[in-house]
């Protein structure tokens, strides 16, 4: 595909419920990365995705939250038991890689937004 | 702790005046830093980077190390400038964002 593809685009659900976030990064880009963007917050970093190394997770803001990357490629984020504070725009990114370094350009998906009743 | 700090949630001006979207920043090291903006119904996307020192649709930012800031700039706001625009400080590997100003032009 031409861009990040990040699904659903809009998900309701109850709180309490678990949720499954899907991202399909651009073929090539080795680093995936997800952000959360809440009115008045920013866009506040989750976790990050770099080949086969450790991911970063030092941004899940608890045990609920966990994601993976299968294959280098596509990434899930889930929610367990999620609660109304979790409502927010979830944004995947990638990014090349430049000579090993990454550059700072984060290709963006149009994001999930989750809505928690 | 690396921070981005924008202070202006909103900023309003009237087409052909002058834009600035104010961005400090706290690093310890030395800054790479970045404007993201996001224009309604679209994907939040690169408009420029302090290392390449480009003007991106007449949009210019100088990093200023004595006062920490990395300011956004426009002489003559254009109503397609209306948006989210996001400062961001790369630390590593990770972008730290600022919490978004929204700017409205108005013809």
């Amino acid at each position: 595909g031409a861009g990040v593809s990040q699904s659903p685009s809009n998900k309701v659900t109850e709180k309490g419920k678990d949720v499954e976030l899907r991202c399909d990064p651009i073929s090539g880009h080795t680093a995936l990365y997800w952000y959360r963007q809440s009115l008045g917050q920013g866009l506040e970093f989750l976790i990050y995705f770099q080949g086969n190394s450790a991911p970063d997770k030092s941004g899940l803001p608890s045990d609920r939250f966990s994601a993976e990357r299968t294959g280098g490629s596509v990434s899930t984020l889930t929610i367990q038991r999620t609660q109304q504070e979790d409502s927010a725009v979830y944004l995947c990114a990638s990014s090349p890689r430049a000579s090993g370094v990454n550059t700072g350009e984060l290709f963006f998906g149009e994001g999930s937004r989750l809505t928690v009743l | 702790a690396q921070r981005v700090t924008q202070p202006e949630k909103l900023l309003s001006v009237f087409k052909g005046a002058p834009v600035e979207l104010k961005c400090n920043y706290s690093y310890s090291g030395s800054p790479e830093l970045f404007w993201y903006v996001q224009y309604s119904r679209q994907r939040l996307q690169l408009l420029l980077r302090h290392i390449s020192r480009e003007s991106i649709k007449g949009f210019t930012a100088d990093l200023n190390k004595g006062e920490t800031s990395f300011h956004l700039k426009k002489p003559f706001a254009q109503e397609e400038d209306s948006a989210m625009y996001y400062c961001a400080l790369k630390n590593d590997y990770k972008l730290s964002f600022g919490a978004g100003t929204t700017v409205t032009v108005r013809a």
